[in-house]
């Protein structure tokens, strides 16, 4: 089985100043771990994804992530917010247990960028 | 390239009528997902195909839905008789292998009501 809790539904951050999102997982193989983002009246766009390689990931638009297996965390940050980050953001998991993948979401978490 | 797209974008149907989702996938990916998100809730898989074949249907929620991928390229889904719950945004996702650590493409959604 597997999981994801996004801890924040909502995240409001003032531009210029960093972004933490927090997301953590269960799964019971090791899993693979994606950020996705969602802009309004788009598709779900790749952010960056660990794939059991370098626990720190980096991914687009400054952004990046850590892959903590003690912790089973998958934290979304980034240094300095930008007004164009504002959207959604979805913590998702697919476990490596081998055959085709299986994913599952979070409820998201809602990035508000204050002028 | 051309990125997933679905039609319609949006649609307003009543309670007991058909509705028909299209979603055209990233050209020479064999991998095509459907996914759907109730209001206030969590992307949820509905269904994966592997060119015309259904891998896993495990997520669709009953036999009001049916999904087609006729020659392994666009896909439909089908919801007849539509009831009020299956409101939400009906999304469509493509990948080339399918792969525990593959990257999905979302399109934008169609966002359906039913009234």
């Amino acid at each position: 089985a597997q999981s994801v809790t996004q801890l924040d539904s909502h995240v409001s951050v003032s531009e210029g100043t960093p972004v933490l999102l927090r997301c953590n997982y269960s799964s019971s193989y090791s899993p693979s771990l994606f950020w996705y983002v969602q802009h309004p009246n788009k598709g779900l766009q790749l952010l960056l994804k660990y794939t059991s390689a370098a626990t720190l990931v980096k991914g687009i638009n400054g952004f990046e992530a850590e892959f903590k297996k003690s912790e089973t965390s998958f934290h979304l940050t980034k240094p300095s917010a930008h007004m164009s980050d504002a959207a959604e953001y979805f913590c998702v998991v697919s476990p490596n247990s081998g055959g085709y993948q299986k994913v599952t979401f979070g409820t998201g978490t809602k990035l508000q960028v204050i002028p | 390239e051309a990125g997933v797209t679905q039609f319609p974008s949006h649609s307003v149907i009543e309670k007991g009528q058909t509705v028909t989702l299209r979603c055209d996938p990233i050209s020479g990916h064999d991998n095509l997902y459907w996914y759907r998100r109730v209001m206030g809730k969590e992307i949820k898989f509905l269904l994966h195909f592997v060119k015309e074949s259904k891998q896993d249907e495990s997520g669709m929620p009953n036999n009001r839905f049916l999904a087609e991928r006729t020659g392994g390229t666009y896909s439909t889904l089908k919801v007849q008789p539509a009831e009020l719950e299956d409101s939400g945004v009906y999304f469509c996702a493509s990948s080339q292998t399918g792969g525990v650590t593959d990257t999905q493409y979302f399109g934008p959604g169609t966002r359906l009501t039913v009234l």
